[in-house]
């Protein structure tokens, strides 16, 4: 059975560092695209980051680039995403989600892990 | 302007058939692009639906019922998700998405109410 299992998340003072992480299984990570979307409270969803099996193609969202940097251990079937120079409008639910390899689209979403940037 | 605008609530009543448009920004051509939709649930991580660019490159989402379906209306630059036969349980948030400039871009999604 496929999993995705966010963690990492909590609450941090505008300007500050918050890693999350998503621990997969069920399915050969090293194989898989991987992104993360994030979805403020009561708001639409937002792409976040994406990231290729080999790690060769990463691409982020213009309202992150620059502060939030992802990244993958492939030995460790986990995804992270390092967030850095934390801002009130990246409070939301940070969704894990694994891109289907055939189609592109996200075919498995972890529950999500709450970011709440507040002083 | 936000690259893919939806309707932020449609409303109809079971066994009828709501159409979903995403309309794409002015100067990004719908014809160019694959739409994938998706719906989610109150408390609930979103869930595919399908994926459409023309009738001859189309998914649907395993386990996803027939009566989703897409397609595209040019003249409106917009691609639009079809529900047949409404039911209770399609009450939900519709949201499309494509792959744009080196990034995927998330529709401002549709509140839809089964009455």
């Amino acid at each position: 059975e496929v999993q995705l299992v966010e963690s990492g998340g909590g609450v941090v003072q505008p300007g500050g560092s918050l890693r999350l992480s998503c621990a997969a299984s069920g399915f050969p990570f090293s194989t898989y695209s991987m992104n993360w979307v994030r979805q403020a409270p009561g708001k639409g969803l937002e792409w976040v980051s994406y990231i290729s099996s080999s790690t060769s193609a990463i691409y982020y969202a213009d309202s992150v680039k620059g502060r939030f940097s992802i990244s993958r251990d492939n030995a460790k079937s986990s995804l992270y995403l390092q967030m850095n120079r934390l801002r009130a409008e990246d409070t939301a639910v940070y969704y894990c989600a694994r891109e289907e390899d055939t189609y592109d689209y996200f075919d498995f979403w972890g529950q999500g892990t709450l970011v709440t940037v507040s002083s | 302007q936000a690259v893919l605008t939806q309707p932020a609530s449609l409303s109809a009543s079971p066994g009828a058939s709501a159409s979903l448009t995403c309309t794409l920004r002015s100067g990004i051509n719908v014809g160019t692009y694959r739409i994938y939709w998706y719906q989610q649930k109150p408390g609930s991580p979103p869930q595919y639906l399908l994926r459409y660019k023309s009738d001859s490159d189309k998914q649907q989402g395993s386990g996803v019922p027939s009566r989703f379906s897409g397609s595209k209306d040019a003249s409106a630059n917009a691609g639009i998700l079809l529900i047949s036969g409404l039911q209770s349980e399609d009450e939900a948030d519709y949201y499309c998405m494509i792959w744009h400039s080196s990034a995927y871009v998330f529709g401002t999604g549709t509140k839809v109410t089964v009455l």
